[in-house]
């Protein structure tokens, strides 16, 4: 049962476009999100992430959205660059469960044209 | 630097030969991790350890061993790798349960032939 869901497996953005990454997730009980990065040959590297109880979160040319109505958060990266080109993953947790389950989406591969 | 460090990086072994992956933290986390990534799957959690001598299962916890005898440690530890174990393999770290933010070793390719 994927809890966490990232539908689009690869996404193609013309550099100094906007990227939209989505991810949607089934457990209600899921209280913080977080996005992480992955460049081949690395581990995932943290890049923003939002509570429940807020529905945005800005950090420089990031930005995540959450819509807990429809259990849905997005990334957006304005403007993308070249260097953003990169797996993401989405993550969920929740703290009665305790933040040691976090849940990983299966991944949207970014690609980032000049 | 903080960071999390796996060894081998790349690994090729047999069915049935047992095999120890590393993973060292220099950062005093208590809370240490093992993750594999597999296509369309993404990350999905084997073991983890709260502390020196706690551990407990995760997702996908079969076929695997676990030890944290010291806070720094947490070797992955496969007694009898089969196929179905051919993975991308991360451990991570954080300063403990209920911290969020997870460092990522730079992951151990596993292939079981």
């Amino acid at each position: 049962d994927q809890q966490v869901k990232q539908n689009s497996p690869s996404l193609s953005v013309q550099e100094g476009r906007i990227s939209i990454l989505n991810c949607d997730y089934t457990n209600s009980m899921f209280d913080y999100f977080l996005w992480y990065k992955k460049y081949p040959a690395e581990g995932p590297t943290f890049l923003i992430s939002i509570s429940s109880i807020k529905d945005k979160n800005e950090d420089g040319r990031f930005t995540v959205f959450l819509n807990k109505s429809a259990k849905h958060l997005s990334l957006h990266i304005v403007p993308s660059q070249p260097g953003d080109s990169a797996v993401y993953f989405c993550a969920a947790s929740n703290r009665i469960q305790g933040a040691q389950k976090l849940v990983f989406g299966q991944g949207t591969r970014l690609t980032i044209n000049p | 630097e903080a960071q999390v460090t796996q060894n081998p990086r790349y690994l090729i072994t047999v069915t049935g030969k047992k095999l120890t992956v590393t993973c060292s933290q220099n950062m005093n986390h208590e809370y240490m991790s093992w993750y594999r990534q597999d296509p369309g799957l993404g990350l999905r959690q084997i073991y983890y350890s709260m502390n020196v001598e706690v551990t407990d299962k995760g997702d996908v916890p079969e076929g695997y061993k676990v030890s944290r005898k010291e806070k720094r440690n947490f070797p992955l530890i496969l007694e009898s790798p089969s196929p179905n174990q051919t993975s991308l393999y991360f451990c991570a770290s954080k300063m403990n349960w209920a911290a969020y933010g997870y460092t990522f070793g730079s992951g151990t390719r596993l292939t079981v032939v």
